[in-house]
């Protein structure tokens, strides 16, 4: 069975850094692309990165580019994602989620990350 | 900047059906987009629906279809339940390594 178990989060002050990790199992981690999606308190959805399934690419959205790095550790089948410069409006639970084709088909089971002084 | 547009809420009887679309501030939705649908619940993961303009997710009731209704992507419930009563949530693909989520629709049925 596909599992995506995330680890990481918590509280941090505005500025530091976090790291989300997401564990895959019960496929073939290295065929798939995989993203980073985030739902602050009382908002909708927002995608945040994705990283395609060789790691050759990877992309964000605007308002993370040069503070957030997406990766994945094939040896380990995890996918990460690197949270520097954390701003109050970065808060949301994050979810990890593994992309059958230019879309999201299982999800982790979310991490929430509050950035507040 | 693109918006992707979806109703904000929508109303549906008990075994009653309900077509919710997902539309872009500027130009037609196709399959070229790879729309998908996602139902929300609070405190819980997304569960995806349908991906690829109509490809159901494992597991999913073919009661959830997906399809392009004119020039917007379509999720139809047929047959609502009351355990159908949640956010939805549309993505399209916009190329060039971008997605963008619809601000969602929350599905009452009663």
């Amino acid at each position: 069975q596909v599992h995506l178990v995330q680890s990481g989060g918590g509280v941090v002050q505005p500025g530091r850094s976090l790291r989300l990790s997401c564990a895959a199992s019960g496929y073939t981690f290295s065929s798939h692309g995989m993203h980073w999606v985030r739902q602050a308190p009382g908002k909708g959805l927002e995608w945040v990165a994705a990283i395609w399934y060789d790691g050759s690419e990877t992309y964000y959205t605007d308002s993370v580019k040069g503070r957030f790095t997406i990766s994945r550790d094939d040896s380990q089948n995890t996918l990460h994602l690197q949270m520097n410069g954390l701003r109050v409006e970065d808060t949301a639970v994050y979810y990890c989620a593994r992309d059958p084709l230019h879309s999201f088909d299982v999800w982790g089971q979310g991490t929430v990350v509050t950035v507040s002084s | 900047q693109t918006v992707v547009t979806q109703e904000p809420s929508f109303s549906v009887s008990p075994g009653g059906t309900v077509t919710l679309t997902c539309g872009l501030s500027s130009g037609s939705v196709s399959t070229t987009y790879y729309p998908s649908w996602y139902q929300k619940t609070p405190g819980q993961a997304p569960r995806t629906l349908i991906y690829s303009t109509n490809t159901r997710s494992f597991g999913v009731p073919d009661r959830f279809s997906g399809s392009i209704l004119g020039n917007k992507a379509a999720l139809t419930i047929t047959g609502a339940q009351a355990d159908d009563e949640s956010d939805y949530y549309c993505v399209l693909y916009m190329g060039s390594g971008t997605w963008v989520f619809g601000g969602g629709t929350k599905v009452t049925v009663l």
